[in-house]
């Protein structure tokens, strides 16, 4: 079965520009969340859909923005890029309800010039 | 009230020694805890959970241990091998309205198992 995968693996942008990248969850699965993580150090979390609405939200501003397509597939989107938002951006997906597991991708590198 | 505090930042373990990675939590409401393992260039993988329900659980080679009244959680590797190499996460995470999930992670402890 194939797993959560993301697109692109890596990008370079320059600051103030936008990015989206996307993400499609696991067969079966209607619950994504995105995280961002800092070379160093743990994810943080940014966003959960399911069923194309959003059901939680981290501490980010709001220039990051998601949405959840019919699909179960989603984007995340970025604007006004800044340096600091230079990380590895991962999607996970899991099923809904009680503590169910959330499955990662290998997310994509995104580089801020 | 959100973080989990990891330790230690990196560990050095023989070949067939056991590997013990340390989580502390201070939100009470955390109930689920997992741990993943992440190599350089993939997403974290995961490798075994736990509720607070439960002291201990048991998988192959790993164990979690869980002390629900200090707060604590931790992560044994026993006969540590080097294809154990990698960084290890562990999280909480907190059941909100709608059954949404958030992971809250900790820092992340990068093991080195020598040959």
């Amino acid at each position: 079965d194939a797993g959560v995968t993301q697109s692109p693996t890596h990008l370079i942008k320059t600051r103030g520009q936008h990015v989206t990248l996307r993400c499609s969850p696991i067969s079966g699965h209607k619950s994504v969340s995105w995280y961002q993580q800092v070379l160093g150090q743990g994810p943080q979390f940014i966003f959960q859909y399911y069923e194309k609405e959003e059901r939680g939200r981290g501490n980010f501003p709001d220039r990051f923005s998601a949405r959840q397509f019919p699909n179960y597939s989603s984007e995340l989107n970025v604007n006004a890029l800044l340096l600091g938002d230079s990380a590895l951006y991962l999607c996970a997906s899991s099923l809904q309800g009680s503590n169910q597991p959330q499955h990662f991708g290998d997310g994509t590198r995104l580089s801020i010039l | 009230q959100q973080q989990v505090k990891q330790s230690p930042q990196s560990l050095i373990v023989q070949k067939g020694g056991i590997s013990i990675i340390n989580c502390a939590y201070e939100n009470t409401a955390f109930d689920y805890f997992p741990w993943y393992q992440q190599f350089p260039g993939k997403g974290p993988a995961l490798l075994i959970a736990i509720r607070p329900d439960v002291s201990e659980k048991k998988e192959g080679r790993f164990t979690i241990s869980f002390n629900k009244s200090a707060k604590q959680f931790s992560l044994h590797i026993m006969d540590s091998q080097p294809g154990d190499s990698a960084t290890y996460f562990c999280a909480a995470s907190l059941i909100r309205v709608q059954g949404a999930q958030k992971l809250v992670f900790g820092q992340g402890t990068r093991l080195t198992i020598n040959p």
